[in-house]
């Protein structure tokens, strides 16, 4: 499979609180993105790194990329009851295309 | 806005019947790709043009079919319809071919009774 793998499937945590999720790849990558998606509704873009870079910051998501390991992680500090909502880390080969795996599903409890 | 449009909506059909999803992609976008979101099977990828070329192909079914006008504006059908066909069908956007960010449509919510 060329989709990215989130793990956990799914986060509970408190309002403030900071939030992990990874990603795993199985194939060599150009980029890999972050997408977030509220129950029902189209999903966003969040974050993109290349696959030379090691880290990337937008606001309070901080993402990484471990080439030699094929992962990639996603933070989200002092987390929001916003922040409720699936998380997606598809990632581009060659075409253009993106495949997405399952997502993780994080609540944030107010 | 995202500045991906989908229209309509909603949509609800019955088994055997056929229909026309319709997606606006952003100003400037000659990437447009369509998605199936279902419970089972998360999201899907189908099919992908550019600039009114068809690029690459996923799972979609020989029932479903694609296209983009020159206008840059595409058109997923849907025919012979089944149950297991209900779904959000979601269009997305991007300025090139290869996978940078898109943009998402809000969805077409298929229900086929």
């Amino acid at each position: 499979s060329q989709q990215g793998e989130e793990d956990p499937q799914a986060l509970s945590i408190q309002e403030g609180e900071n939030a992990t999720m990874n990603c795993s790849y199985k194939t060599s990558i150009n980029n890999l993105q972050w997408y977030r998606q509220n129950s029902g509704r189209g999903l966003v873009h969040l974050i993109l790194i290349r696959s030379n870079e090691r880290e990337k910051h937008s606001g309070r998501l901080r993402v990484t990329l471990d080439t030699s390991k094929k992962s990639s992680s996603l933070l989200i500090t002092a987390s929001r009851a916003a922040d409720t909502a699936s998380y997606f880390c598809p990632y581009g080969g060659c075409g253009g295309k993106l495949i997405f795996g399952q997502g993780t599903t994080l609540q944030v409890k107010p | 806005d995202s500045g991906v449009t989908q229209t309509p909506k909603h949509l609800i059909t019955a088994t055997g019947q056929r229909v026309t999803l319709r997606c606006s992609p952003r100003s400037g976008d000659l990437s447009v790709y369509w998605y199936q979101q279902s419970l089972d099977q998360g999201l899907q990828f189908l099919i992908q043009y550019y600039n009114g070329e068809e690029r690459a192909k996923g799972n979609i079914l020989e029932r479903f079919s694609a296209q983009q006008f020159p206008d840059l504006h595409s058109e997923l059908n849907l025919s012979s319809l089944e149950l297991g066909d209900s779904a959000l069908y979601f269009c997305a956007s991007s300025v090139a071919a290869q996978g940078r960010g898109y943009t998402f449509g809000s969805g077409t919510r298929l229900t086929v009774v």
